[in-house]
């Protein structure tokens, strides 16, 4: 079974700077993805960002970037040029890639409260 | 956009009632999931389905079960509603291994 660890319950940073949020992950399987959930407390999931585990190349969106560590098993997510906005939960999760015709559901970390301030 | 319906976003029942969940997607999407959320322990699955008629137990089934009767609808159903239940349930759906796209949440309140 796979699970997912986010050590850090709560994080705080100040506006316009820089955070990283942590996650580990444990799993036998070679292929897989990763992604960072983020729920602010209108309470509605939304993708952050994703990594597909074959890919070396860390994944970007914007102002997000993750550093993905396949060998350490690690997934942190950096926000930069950090906003009021990003104000939220955020979620670390895994998903299996087996191709084994079922659905792939997501495993999720316990998640991080980040709190930007002025 | 995929939009994911869930039919009400706060529930109040009594201890023993049947409730019903109500999740409806409108991308055709094969796959559906229900998650339970409680603070400190993240989202945990309660049941998944991949395709109509058919179900897969997730990690915490215990006191639920689902309904697929229509691929764009997928229902969870505390048979009998207990406190321990209260919680924010949160209806998602995708397609194979594409991110899963959420619903808002029911937050139920059982007394």
């Amino acid at each position: 079974a796979q699970t997912v660890t986010q050590s850090q319950p709560e994080m705080s940073v100040q506006e316009a700077e820089t955070v990283t949020l942590s996650c580990t992950y444990d799993t036998s399987e070679n292929n897989y993805y990763l992604f960072w959930y983020k729920q602010p407390p209108s309470r509605q999931m939304i993708l952050v960002i994703r990594q597909e585990a074959y890919k070396q190349q860390n994944a970007t969106e914007n102002r997000f970037s993750v550093n993905f560590q396949k060998a350490a098993k690690s997934f942190s997510l950096k926000i930069s040029d950090s906003q009021l906005g990003d104000t939220a939960m955020y979620f670390c999760a895994f998903m299996g890639a087996s191709n084994t015709g079922t659905a792939s559901k997501l495993t999720f970390g316990t998640g991080t409260r980040l709190q930007v301030t002025l | 956009d995929v939009k994911v319906t869930q039919s009400s976003r706060y529930l109040v029942k009594r201890t023993g009632e049947k409730v019903f969940l109500e999740c409806v997607q409108d991308m055709d999407h094969e796959n559906m999931f229900w998650y339970r959320q409680d603070p400190g322990l993240g989202l945990r699955l309660i049941y998944f389905s991949y395709d109509v008629k058919m179900k897969e137990k997730g990690d915490i089934p215990e006191g639920y079960s689902v309904s697929r009767e229509k691929k764009e609808r997928f229902s969870l159903i505390l048979e009998s509603a207990s406190t321990n239940q209260t919680s924010m349930y949160l209806c998602a759906s995708t397609y194979r291994f594409s991110p899963l796209h959420f619903g808002n949440g029911t937050r139920l309140t059982v007394t």
